[in-house]
């Protein structure tokens, strides 16, 4: 199994608060990815990082912004947290961005609750 | 853009059935198609891929082919068993998207003995 550890693995927090999710890899795989996913609407990608400092938007990143310091580490972070933002976030990793061998490792997940 | 429809479920189907997950996409450019899996309480696995028209991907007595010209990549098994009771999800890469997954809505499969 890929190493790939998400933090923490389930979250409750109240509405207006800042909330940051991590995640680890022990992989050194080039390219990180933050998903959210909710039913009906399988995972959409929210912010993505493609090396050291590299990072853009995905497909649902309003009200979210990422960091990325350090090969091995992709922190999400929820400047104020809402009700919508309630999902599970996945982060996935993978070695290159291309297709043909290309594969992509997802992590365990983190349920987060905004109350 | 790129964007992948799956079959409405859930699916419910006895010990040793035929399963068939409908798969169909749209992309710019030419795209590999995936199939994962999410069981219960866990993160999504890779369960076959195929990069090129006619390519069949193959996993754990799963299997799906490359479509190009239906642009389709339709999962069947033989004979499911219970602990195939699972989320599948059907997803496609383009070359010029850094990686970036697009994925289907998900279908839920139980499978009962």
């Amino acid at each position: 199994d890929a190493g790939i550890t998400q933090s923490p693995r389930h979250k409750v927090t109240e509405t207006g608060t800042p909330v940051t999710l991590r995640c680890h890899q022990t992989e050194n795989h080039r390219y990180m990815y933050w998903y959210r996913q909710d039913p009906g609407h399988g995972l959409r990608l929210i912010h993505y990082s493609y090396g050291v400092k590299d990072t853009d938007k995905g497909e649902v990143s309003d009200g979210y912004s990422v960091s990325r310091s350090k090969t091995e580490d992709f922190l999400l972070t929820l400047e104020s947290a809402t009700s919508s933002q309630t999902s599970v976030y996945f982060c996935a990793i993978s070695e290159s961005g291309g297709t043909g061998a290309y594969e992509q490792y997802f992590g365990p997940g983190t349920r987060l609750t905004v109350t | 853009g790129n964007s992948v429809t799956q079959m409405e479920g859930p699916v419910t189907l006895s010990e040793e059935a035929f399963l068939t997950i409908n798969c169909t996409y749209t992309a710019t450019g030419y795209p590999s198609l995936f199939w994962y899996v999410q069981y219960p309480g866990e993160g999504l696995q890779l369960l076959l891929k195929a990069t090129k028209a006619d390519d069949k991907g193959s996993n754990k007595g799963f299997e799906a082919t490359y479509r190009k010209e239906t642009t389709s990549f339709h999962l069947e098994k033989g004979s499911v068993q219970v602990s195939d009771s699972a989320v599948y999800f059907c997803a496609l890469i383009t070359g010029t998207s850094y990686g970036k997954l697009t994925f289907g809505q998900g279908t839920i499969l139980t499978v009962h003995p």
